[in-house]
Parts: structure tokens; C-alpha cells; sequence
């Protein structure tokens, strides 16, 4: 079956443009997760959905950030106003909570965002 | 202040021979931990996890070791293969009563396994 998969690859935005990171969780997967890294370090949590609830969003660090997943599946990052710090990679990654304490995570490939 | 730390930002390894990758954890609360292979331009790989009632886990030639009352865990590879150079990341989470936490993640050990 097919992984988890991300859109746009790359995308590169001038400052104080609005951009949309897309991911599309394993079919079936009831948890989503989406995380930045930072060149050099590893990933740092954002958000986490389970179906469509967004269960934790400590991890957003201004309110420019926003995540949806309307429907429990595919799941949305807007980044509004980008600033130069929000240059990083976006993954995200999603899990399938089996309830037999097994909580591997896979991720997808992220998404760099440049802002220039 | 980190949570999860990986004290060495690489290794280099003889191929054949064993590769041993370290991280300690500050979180008692932690109950879960992975590790993450990752090759440039590539999202990380799920590779190996273990619970924290256990203290080894074994898959094929990579086998995670959890000492708990030291807060740290290790990834063995053996033999060491030229394709198992890459980043290796160390992950934690807490989960609580099966409600899934987020992981937790060292900075990562780049190995190179020289043939």
C-alpha cells in the first residue's frame, strides 16, 4: 500500500506570502502528526489529530500557524505571513494507534519550505 | 532543555563490523522509544522500537537495548552494510492510557560505514 504522501515538494515564498502544505495520511490511519526540522536538528512536533479532532496543538509556534483535517483523512498546514524562521522541512507522519501499545509513526518525505 | 539526546553527531564504522549508536533521556514518563533511519531528501524510516516493559528488542541485524534506571538505549547494527550509512534518530513518547503521544527526538547520528 502506498505511503504517507506530501504536496508540494518544495515550495519557496516570499516573505509575507501565504502558503498550504498538503499531506495524505496511510488510508486507514487514525492518528496524524506534523512536525518541523530545522536544518541540523531533528524534528520538533506541531499538532496532532486523531481522525478530525485536533487533539494537541502545543507544538504551533505563533498563530500564524493553522492545521485542519476536516474529514480524517487528508490534513492541511497554512502558514500565514511566512517570516524566514518558518524556512524548514515539514513532515508529517500518521499511525494507526492499533491499541496493542505499538506506536511507530511513519512519515512521509516533508516538504521544504524556503522563504525568501 | 532536551529530552532526548544523541552526544554524538557522527560515527564512522568499518563495514562487517558492529555499529553501536547511543541516546539518553531526561523523561521518566517516557514509555515508548523508536529509532529513525534517514537518507538526505527522505523523510525518516521507522526502523526499531521498543516498550519501555522491555529491554531489548531484536529485528533482523538491528537490536534495541533500553536500560531504564540509566535513561538510555542503544541501536546495534551488525554486521554494518555501506547502505546503513545514513542519520539515525532517537524518539520518545509518553502514551497515556493508549492516547498516543508525540514523539520526542534526539539530533541525530550520521553513520558512515566504510567498505
Amino acid at each position: 500500500g502506498a505511503g504517507v504522501s506530501q504536496s508540494p515538494r518544495y515550495k519557496v515564498a516570499k516573505r509575507g506570502q501565504d502558503v498550504a502544505l498538503r499531506c495524505d495520511p496511510i488510508s486507514g490511519h487514525v492518528s496524524l502528526f506534523w512536525y518541523q526540522q530545522a536544518l541540523g536538528q531533528g524534528p520538533e512536533f506541531l499538532t496532532y489529530f486523531q481522525n478530525e479532532a485536533q487533539l494537541d496543538k502545543s507544538g504551533l509556534p505563533s498563530d500564524r500557524f493553522f492545521a485542519e483535517r476536516p474529514e480524517g483523512s487528508v490534513s492541511t498546514l497554512k502558514i500565514q505571513r511566512t517570516q524566514q524562521e518558518d524556512s524548514a522541512v515539514y513532515l508529517c507522519a500518521s499511525s494507526s494507534q492499533s491499541g496493542t501499545g505499538s506506536y511507530e509513526q511513519y512519515f512521509g518525505p516533508g516538504t521544504r519550505l524556503t522563504v525568501t | 532543555d532536551q529530552q532526548v539526546k544523541q552526544n554524538s553527531p557522527s560515527l564512522s564504522v568499518q563495514e562487517g563490523r558492529i555499529s553501536i549508536l547511543n541516546c539518553d533521556y531526561t523523561n521518566s514518563m517516557f514509555d515508548y522509544f523508536l529509532w529513525y533511519k534517514k537518507y538526505p531528501a527522505e523523510g525518516p524510516t521507522f526502523l526499531i522500537s521498543i516498550s519501555s516493559i522491555k529491554d531489548k528488542n531484536e529485528d533482523g541485524r538491528f537490536t534495541v537495548f533500553l536500560n531504564k534506571s540509566a535513561k538510555h538505549l542503544s541501536l546495534h547494527i551488525v554486521p554494518s552494510q555501506p547502505g546503513d550509512s545514513a542519520v539515525y534518530f532517537c524518539a520518545a513518547s509518553a502514551n497515556y492510557g493508549g492516547s498516543q503521544g508525540n514523539l520526542i527526538f534526539g539530533k541525530g547520528t550520521k553513520l558512515s560505514v566504510k567498505p
